[in-house]
């Protein structure tokens, strides 16, 4: 059992590229999420996906998008990195809202030069 | 809206000595409290969680974490802390909906 799955595990980009990290988990959650981690500062809320089909802006979404493709799988795009989306990012999910587990993946170190 | 500090940022302890990790929260409503572990390199693992009853909640190997309300926070311990404690502890609240609310963590390192 993966539980949920990230890739790629590390990337540099240059400023103004594009990419796109990727989550899937088998759990057949409902809800999937993307946080970012910064020294000192805990995790933020980027985007989430309560339920497919639907996505919605967390705490700090500029600069960034999202594609909930199906149950399993949820995307996040940086259009047009800058240094200031140097992080890591971790996708999560979860069965419900409110007071349910959520399961992290290992996590995307991203620098941005 | 809510939020959560963490008051330490470093915790540094000798082995077999207690410890306490401290953790106070800011909320309207009534929220779900959580504590996450993150060892190097890897993502958060849920290591306790409050959501009614006891206010005295436990983990499996060995921390423990007790909700006051009056006081608005969940202070984690553990009597014995072992080598293998060395982490990041992250304090979390839920009011319910989809947004959980991340402290900034506190480093845990055990010595021996």
């Amino acid at each position: 059992n993966a539980g949920v799955t990230q890739t790629p595990k590390f990337q540099v980009l240059k400023t103004g590229q594009s990419m796109t990290l990727q989550c899937a988990q088998d759990m057949n959650h409902n809800s999937m999420y993307w946080y970012r981690q910064d020294p000192g500062m805990g995790l933020r809320l980027i985007y989430y996906s309560a339920s497919e089909g639907t996505t919605d802006k967390g705490e700090v979404p500029n600069g960034y998008n999202v594609s909930r493709l199906n149950k399993r799988e949820f995307s996040l795009r940086l259009e047009s990195a800058a240094p200031s989306q140097t992080s890591v990012y971790f996708c999560a999910s979860s069965d419900a809202r409110g007071g349910t587990e959520a399961f992290f993946g290992q996590g995307t170190r991203l620098t941005v030069v | 809206a809510q939020s959560v500090t963490q008051l330490d940022s470093q915790v540094p302890v000798f082995e077999e000595a207690p410890v306490e990790l401290r953790c106070n929260y800011s909320s309207s409503v009534s929220v779900y409290l959580f504590w996450y572990v993150q060892y190097p390199n890897q993502g958060l693992q849920l290591l306790l969680k409050y959501l009614s009853g006891s206010t005295l909640v436990e983990s499996i190997n060995g921390f423990e974490a007790e909700f006051n309300k009056s006081q608005t926070s969940f202070h984690l311990r553990k009597p014995s802390v072992h080598i293998s404690d060395t982490a990041e502890y992250f304090c979390a609240v839920n009011p319910g909906g989809f947004k959980t609310i991340f402290g900034a963590g506190t480093r845990l390192f055990v010595k021996a």
